[in-house]
């Protein structure tokens, strides 16, 4: 089956503009979870959606936010770009979500990521 | 606070070569969630195990075990006979806070296995 889509790869923005970022996840998982990775500040955790709802969240900002529609996809929405929203985004979906899911019969999926820059 | 540290930032080893990456993590919270995820210079993160708080059973998949001890708040992740595709970042990530609970990464351990 198809993996988890993540669209676009690249994107080049200016600070100050806005970018919405999409994922879409495997068939029939209804978790994805959203991820910020920079060299300085490392692996970072955004937020969970599951069945339209945000589920968990990290320490960002309101400039960063996100939804999951009713066939599962999700965007993630960054407003008023500044320079160091440049990163790599990444998303991944599972079954159950993070804290749910069943170990045996569920994993998560990531996609290859958006390479944001921001200039 | 919460906290995951991995204190090794990068190994060396040569294939065949057994190598433990080491994951140490704080938190008051008395259900959490801890994670292993690989790496690859293919970029792309791949999700290996998760362990909750009440689990402490050791873990062995293949040639990857994991160590889960509360006693010490340690998470280790040992590779039995490395081979060279075990190359990557390993990140050790910590999951506390409930249900809208936050996770974090500890800083990653470079491993590289040399043929």
């Amino acid at each position: 089956k198809a993996g988890v889509t993540q669209t676009p790869r690249y994107l080049i923005k200016t600070r100050g503009q806005q970018v919405t970022l999409s994922c879409s996840p495997i068939s029939g998982h209804r978790s994805v979870s959203w991820y910020q990775q920079t060299p300085g500040q490392g692996l970072q955790f955004l937020f969970e959606y599951f069945s339209e709802t945000q589920r968990n969240k990290g320490n960002f900002p309101g400039r960063f936010s996100g939804r999951q529609f009713s066939n599962s996809r999700s965007e993630m929405n960054v407003s008023t770009l500044e320079l160091g929203d440049s990163a790599l985004y990444l998303c991944a979906s599972s079954l159950a979500g993070l804290a749910r899911f069943n170990l045996i019969t569920d994993t998560q999926y990531f996609g290859p990521g958006t390479r944001l820059t921001v200039l | 606070a919460q906290k995951v540290t991995q204190a090794q930032t990068e190994i060396s080893v040569v294939e065949k070569e057994d190598v433990t990456l080491d994951c140490v993590y704080e938190t008051r919270d008395t259900t959490y969630y801890l994670f292993w995820y690989k790496q690859p210079p293919s970029g792309e993160l791949v999700f290996l195990i998760r362990r909750n708080s009440f689990d402490e059973q050791n873990e062995i998949s293949g040639r990857y075990s994991w160590n889960f001890q509360k006693s010490t708040s340690s998470f280790n992740f040992t590779i039995t006979a490395s081979q060279v595709v075990d190359s990557a970042v390993y990140f050790c990530a910590l999951m506390y806070g409930g249900s809208q609970g936050n996770l974090i990464f500890g800083k990653g351990t470079k491993l590289s296995v040399k043929p």
